[in-house]
């Protein structure tokens, strides 16, 4: 089965921090970019950071840049996202996604995990 | 940064009825656009890619169109399950940037 699994969301202390990791299965996973985006609670999607598929180029939103850091194993078929000094505002639920591969510089995405929920407060 | 602007934020529409929302984008994104379904609880859905064209196994009635600066989504005849939250995306820039989301409530 084509699918990602979210999993390491929990409670942190702002200025701590916390790996998010995401299991795909189902697709030839080296061959796409992955990305992460969020969601805070009642609020809209915002796009976090991405990963080539080779794990050479990565991206990030302004937000978080210097902040996380977006990784990938392919031997394990595993995306990573490691949150450093995490605040109030980190609070959301993150998803992974898969590249659609409809973009010459930029990503949709076509399969989406469950999401897992980090929640950032003292 | 791109920025994309939904309207209507909010609609109100009956089974059967034609539903038409909107995505302005701040500067030209070509056709380098998605649209998604979200439903409550759950993670978004790839209805529409490169604006126009429909996702696989997403039904007919889905359908969009524009380039450019101004896209639409248009759902033809909204059935039961077609209530949820829409949002657009572009991706002409990998500085990914999302529409701030159209709820389609009952009416």
């Amino acid at each position: 089965e084509v699918q990602l699994l979210e999993s390491g969301g929990g409670l942190v202390q702002p200025g701590g921090s916390l790996r998010l990791s995401c299991a795909a299965s189902g697709f030839t996973f080296s061959t796409y970019a992955l990305s992460w985006v969020r969601q805070a609670p009642g609020k809209g999607l915002e796009w976090v950071s991405a990963i080539s598929g080779s794990g050479t180029y990565t991206y990030y939103a302004d937000s978080v840049r210097g902040r996380f850091t977006i990784s990938r194993d392919n031997s394990k078929n595993t995306l990573y996202l490691q949150m450093s000094s995490p605040r109030a505002e980190d609070t959301a639920i993150y998803y992974c996604a898969k590249d659609g591969d409809h973009g010459d510089y930029g990503w949709d995405f076509d399969l989406w995990g469950r999401g897992t929920l980090v929640t950032v407060s003292s | 940064d791109i920025q994309l602007t939904q309207s209507p934020s909010f609609l109100s529409a009956s089974v059967g009825d034609r539903v038409t929302i909107t995505c302005r984008a701040s500067q030209g994104i070509s056709s380098f656009l998605a649209w998604y379904q979200q439903k409550p609880g759950k993670a978004p859905k790839l209805l529409i890619y490169a604006a126009s064209s429909l996702q696989s196994g997403v039904p007919s009635r889905f359908s969009g169109s524009g380039s450019g600066t101004e896209f639409t989504l248009t759902i033809s005849s909204l059935q039961p399950e077609d209530f949820a939250t829409y949002y657009c995306q572009q991706l002409k820039s990998y500085l990914i940037t999302f529409g701030g989301g159209t709820k389609v409530e009952s009416k």
